[in-house]
């Protein structure tokens, strides 16, 4: 079956510099959340959209901003970093409001940023 | 607000069983439970929904109390691939976000 696929798997980027991370849903799902994971820590909640529309919004930087696409992708720029940026950033996808199921929440392999 | 989570690190030897408790200060909508290994993913276990539902799959089992206020993840007769860090994940409700727990690591050994 079709996970949800993140790109790039590995980015090593200089202090400062700007990194977009790309993610694309499993298909017919909706509903795009991204999470930051530093090391040792759980998962913390950056942002996410519902039907292109931003749904909520956790822990992002304001040097950090996100869209979902027509098609239902998603990217996650991320301006200016820092060395504390450094971390696995998930993105995941699930069917949205009115599936009267309870969100599953689906992740992607994640990608490795590191900052330098 | 993070659920809290216990025990933070268990060691089990293979065939033991565990308990992993997740709290939260209020009823929640639902609650999930994930397994992640170093460098991966989180993977999906299960959802419970309902108060006092119970749910479960080979020998990993759920449950919601009555209140949904806390659940517990219960594994019987660990094996070695059981090893990892545990999430509960509480969310609101709708299309809101799951917010994790403290995590639980778990480590299985022969």
């Amino acid at each position: 079956a079709a996970g949800v696929i993140q790109s790039p798997r590995h980015l090593i980027k200089e202090k400062r510099e700007t990194a977009t991370l790309k993610c694309y849903p499993i298909p017919r799902h909706d509903t795009v959340y991204w999470y930051q994971q530093g090391p040792g820590q759980d998962p913390q909640f950056l942002i996410s959209f519902y039907e292109k529309m931003q749904s909520d919004k956790g822990s992002i930087p304001d040097r950090f901003s996100a869209q979902q696409f027509s098609d239902y992708h998603s990217e996650l720029n991320m301006s200016s970093l820092e060395l504390g940026d450094s971390a696995l950033y998930f993105c995941a996808s699930s069917l949205g409001l009115g599936q009267g199921l309870g969100n599953t929440i689906y992740f992607g392999e994640g990608s490795w940023l590191t900052v330098v | 607000q993070q659920p809290v989570q216990s025990p933070q690190a268990v060691i089990l030897r293979e065939g033991e069983d565990a308990v992993i408790n997740c709290s939260s200060s209020k009823a929640l909508y639902s609650v999930h439970w994930y397994r992640q290994k170093h460098g991966e993913a989180p993977v999906f276990l299960m959802i419970l929904l309902k108060g006092g539902e119970q749910k479960g799959h080979d020998k990993i089992s759920a449950s919601f109390n009555e209140k949904k206020q806390q659940s517990s993840l219960y594994l019987t007769a660990s094996q070695l691939s059981y090893s990892g860090t545990y999430f509960c994940g509480i969310n609101s409700g709708g299309y809101q976000k799951v917010t994790f727990g403290t995590g639980t690591k778990l480590q299985v050994i022969p």
